[in-house]
């Protein structure tokens, strides 16, 4: 069965440090993979979306990598700060369906 | 300017009862969803509909009925509730599920609480 795996419930660093979170995945061909950032009591926010023929996507001090080789995408977060505190999701794409991950929830310590 | 809107916001509510929760776009968008997210924040599609049309109707009790009046609208019905119900319900339009290329934008959820 497909499975999305995200690493660290919980992944807590220092401001002005890079965040690194992963998103692993499992019998699934992704057309594309989208990041997604929720807040507490809000809907998820899109960040940014990498196609399957993609290596890198940026936008601002984001970076998206995927490699469907080793089935995994990295999401960076350059010169992090307190207001990047939130939970990030990975959502795999296919046929018009989306499929998410379980989340990292991300602190950013002054 | 609501992009994405949801009502109620809270809903609580006894076993066996049915409620609906309604939702809008105003975004323009071809492709509405709905998800569930339970208390391990884990989102789960349970239907899209595309133009009015029921695209993806994943493995949801038959409790759940969704209805799309016009594309701008999908709304959620659901009979005799369970205490498995509790959970937050997010709606969710994209521009154009055919070409899977466009991204989802969410409204706030409806946490929904059955006692």
């Amino acid at each position: 069965s497909q499975k999305i795996e995200q690493n660290s419930e919980a992944l807590n660093i220092q401001e002005g440090k890079t965040a690194t979170l992963t998103c692993n995945y499992t019998n699934y061909s992704p057309a594309y993979l989208q990041w997604y950032r929720q807040d507490p009591g809000r809907g998820p926010v899109f960040l940014l979306l990498i196609r399957e023929n993609e290596k890198e996507k940026r936008k601002e001090r984001l970076k998206v990598t995927f490699d469907t080789t080793l089935k995994q995408s990295l999401f960076h977060i350059t010169a992090s700060q307190p207001a990047d505190s939130a939970t990030y999701l990975c959502a795999l794409s296919n046929a018009g369906k989306s499929t998410f991950g379980d989340g990292t929830t991300l602190t950013v310590k002054p | 300017d609501t992009a994405v809107s949801q009502t109620p916001k809270y809903l609580v509510t006894q076993m066996g009862n049915d409620k609906s929760i309604k939702c809008e776009q105003n975004l323009g968008h071809d492709t509405m969803y709905w998800y569930k997210q339970d208390s391990k924040k884990f989102l789960k599609i349970m239907f899209s509909y595309n133009n009015k049309e029921l695209i993806i109707n994943e493995t949801v009790p038959n409790r759940f009925s969704p209805k799309s009046p016009d594309k701008a609208h999908l709304n959620l019905h659901i009979n005799s509730l369970e205490l498995g119900d509790s959970a937050v319900y997010f709606c969710a339009s994209s521009q154009d599920q055919g070409l899977g290329l466009y991204e989802q934008y969410f409204g706030p959820g409806t946490r929904l609480t059955v006692t």
